[in-house]
């Protein structure tokens, strides 16, 4: 069965450090799909990147970059010079091609953020 | 663009009561899911339905219903609601169930059982 495990529960920062969260996966399926979302208090969930399990390149975007390692199951996220407004709950999420729908998603647990200025 | 329309945004419904969620697509999306977040935890797949038929099923209780109507609209219907019923209920769609597709999130229904 698939399983996501996050254990990073807090993690608290100050404005401007970098921060890693980290995210490691199980799956038995070749073929699966990766994502992290943050939560910000707000509620909502805000999409933030989807990677193939075939594509293993890793990924910048602006202060965000994501270090996806086959090899050791896993699927890190680090953000830049964190800001106050990165303050949220992140969570990692797998789905199995072989699951039918590919947005059947098994959620980690999440990694609550604080970003203190 | 138009986003995934949850409604209510927020819902409040007493023990034993009936209560029902609607979740409208994006224009053309003909999937749709639905995602339990109970306080504090991680969000958990319920439902999906692609061209209104259930397509795969999770951890929905039997108190729960759910369909997908002709529009691609959906609604989930949930009776005898317990305390532990209390949670954000999301919904997202997307345009298939491929590989290369992309699914969207609404902002959520926040249901409190009293």
């Amino acid at each position: 069965a698939q399983k996501v495990t996050q254990a990073q529960t807090e993690i608290s920062v100050v404005e401007k450090e970098d921060v890693t969260l980290d995210c490691v996966y199980e799956t038995r399926d070749t073929t699966y799909y990766l994502f992290w979302y943050k939560q910000p208090p707000s509620g909502e969930l805000v999409f933030l990147i989807r990677r193939n399990s075939f594509d293993e390149q890793n990924e910048i975007s602006g202060r965000y970059s994501w270090n996806f390692q086959k090899s050791t199951s896993s699927f890190n996220f680090t953000i830049t010079a964190s800001q106050v407004v990165d303050s949220a709950v992140y969570f990692c999420a797998l789905s199995e091609a072989s699951g039918g729908s590919n947005y059947k998603l098994t959620f980690g647990k999440g990694t609550l953020l604080t970003v203190n200025p | 663009a138009a986003g995934v329309i949850q409604s209510p945004r927020h819902l409040i419904k007493e023990k034993r009561e009936t209560a029902t969620l609607k979740c409208y697509p994006i224009p053309r999306h003909d999937t749709v899911y639905w995602y339990q977040q109970g306080p504090g935890q991680d969000p958990q797949f319920l439902i999906s339905f692609y061209e209104k038929m259930q397509s795969d099923k999770g951890s929905i209780p039997d108190r729960f219903s759910a369909q997908q109507f002709s529009d691609y609209h959906s609604e989930l219907n949930m009776s005898s609601l317990e305390l532990g019923d209390s949670a954000l209920y999301f919904c997202a769609s997307s345009l298939g169930t491929g590989g290369l597709t992309e699914a969207f999130f609404g902002q959520g229904t926040r249901l409190t059982v009293v």
